[in-house]
């Protein structure tokens, strides 16, 4: 059964900083990967997707990077700004299912 | 471009009253269309999601409903609302599942009283 695990569940950074949000996930059957951002009590907003032959995608400040064998993704943010300020969730893409994880609630301190 | 919109963005219900909540895409044809819940600290639940017109899966067996009666309209519905039907509801589609992108719509935020 696919399970898709972000950690930290929170995290405060100051602003500038560089930082990763990680996740991990178990069967590395997968099409694609995505990931999303969340506002509070808005919808998802689509960062980045990642295909499976694919080991990285950038835009902008964002740069994610997927290793199917070890069933990980992580999503590197440059230089935070408090505008960052979000959850971030990702979620694997099978054409059987979409499972997402839980998020982590990342907040950039001014 | 492709558009998802959702409306209402908030509402306020008494139990036993019935829902309706609409979501149309624009700007493309035969979208995989789905219903989340999302309840705080739990994540995001899959309620329905649609392949097709008329063509509805239940993910969770509950007090709601689901209906595609245009391929680019997704309706959810209760007959009798609850108060544990209280919770942020999201509305997403795709173009194909698994290799396309996945959008969302804004959300409506529902309050059973």
């Amino acid at each position: 059964k696919q399970e898709v695990t972000q950690i930290p569940a929170a995290l405060s950074v100051p602003e500038g900083e560089n930082l990763v949000l990680n996740c991990s996930f178990t069967d590395s059957a997968i099409y694609n990967l995505q990931w999303f951002r969340q506002d509070p009590g808005k919808g998802l907003t689509s960062l980045l997707l990642i295909q499976s032959s694919q080991r990285e995608q950038t835009s902008g400040r964002l740069n994610a990077s997927l290793d199917k064998s070890s069933g990980r993704s992580t999503l590197y943010i440059a230089a935070s700004q408090p505008g960052d300020s979000a959850t971030y969730l990702c979620a694997v893409l099978r054409d059987d299912k979409i499972i997402f994880g839980k998020g982590t609630r990342l907040h950039i301190l001014p | 471009s492709q558009t998802i919109h959702q409306w209402p963005a908030t509402l306020v219900q008494p139990v036993g009253s019935p829902l309706s909540l609409e979501c149309t895409v624009e700007g493309t044809s035969n979208p995989n269309l789905y219903w989340y819940r999302q309840a705080a600290g739990r994540g995001l639940q899959l309620l329905f999601y649609s392949v097709g017109i008329g063509q509805i899966s239940s993910e969770v067996p509950q007090n709601l409903s689901a209906s595609r009666p245009q391929d680019r309209q997704f309706i959810l519905s209760s007959k009798k609302l609850l108060l544990s039907d209280s919770g942020f509801y999201l509305c997403a589609w795709t173009y194909r599942q698994g290799t396309s992108p996945l959008h969302f719509g804004n959300g409506t935020r529902l309050t059973v009283t």
